[in-house]
């Protein structure tokens, strides 16, 4: 069963900042099956990114997903006050699909 | 527009059973799987397992194997999950999801469009909070 560990657990950034997330896998993902989603509080998740790099549909550009492999990364280029939030990643090539533990993007 | 409407909380003994819907609108119901994830109090989220509206085929996270049961009514465009024997760690928002399958153009030496370029969870319920108390 693969494991996703996400890195750091929580990431205190000020608003313009740049924001990078790691997810890492226990062994190999196909990167197509990859997806990074953000959550709100009280606040259904939402897909930001599939296929590792790939943005879902009215996603700003300043996120980007990268990575293959074991290590995947999300990074945020400029924070605005609407990214903090948690953000988990997600493996779904094989089943079971876990999530990451999640990385918390709290206001400096 | 596409979208996802669960049914409401619901407060359980430990012992019983609960079993939430998720409706569908907007889109072709039988093309997309749905997902169930669920979310105890100040955790994160763990995929329970996911149905297939076309095929009726299911699979289940080994945590929930022999307790969870996912169906469907596809002639109300609707999804369920049951869940068993409720103990107190069953307290949770439970989710379902619609899963995509996403094509568009992949390049490797060459490029191909109308290819399968990934998978994602793209629509998500509001949510249902279930909450397990003697």
């Amino acid at each position: 069963e693969i494991v996703l560990t996400q890195s750091p657990g929580t990431l205190s950034l000020s608003p313009g900042e740049r924001a990078t997330l790691s997810c890492r896998a226990s062994q190999s993902v196909d990167s197509f099956y990859l997806a990074w989603y953000q959550q709100k509080p009280g606040q259904a998740p939402r897909l930001l990114i599939y296929g590792a790099s790939r943005r879902a549909t009215g996603i700003p550009d300043r996120f980007s997903g990268s990575g293959s492999e074991t290590d995947f990364t999300l990074t945020i280029s400029r924070l605005e006050p609407e990214d903090f939030a948690v953000y988990y990643c997600q493996q779904s090539g094989n089943s079971p699909v876990p999530f990451g533990g999640g990385t918390k993007v709290e206001i400096k | 527009q596409v979208q996802l409407v669960q049914s409401g909380a619901e407060v359980k003994k430990p012992g019983a059973s609960v079993k939430v819907s998720c409706k569908a609108s907007g889109y072709r119901f039988i093309s997309h799987d749905i997902n169930w994830v669920r979310q105890a109090p100040g955790q994160g989220l763990e995929w329970m397992g996911w149905i297939n509206p076309n095929s009726g085929n299911t699979g289940y996270a080994q945590n929930f194997q022999g307790r969870v049961a996912m169906t469907m009514n596809t002639s109300i465009n609707t999804a369920y999950m049951e869940l068993r024997s409720l103990r107190s760690e069953d307290t949770a928002v439970y989710y379902c999801a619609r899963g995509s399958h996403f094509v568009g153009t992949f390049c490797g030496g060459d490029c191909y469009d109308g290819v399968e370029v990934g998978y994602g969870m793209d629509v998500w319920g509001q949510g249902s909070t279930v909450s397990v108390s003697s």
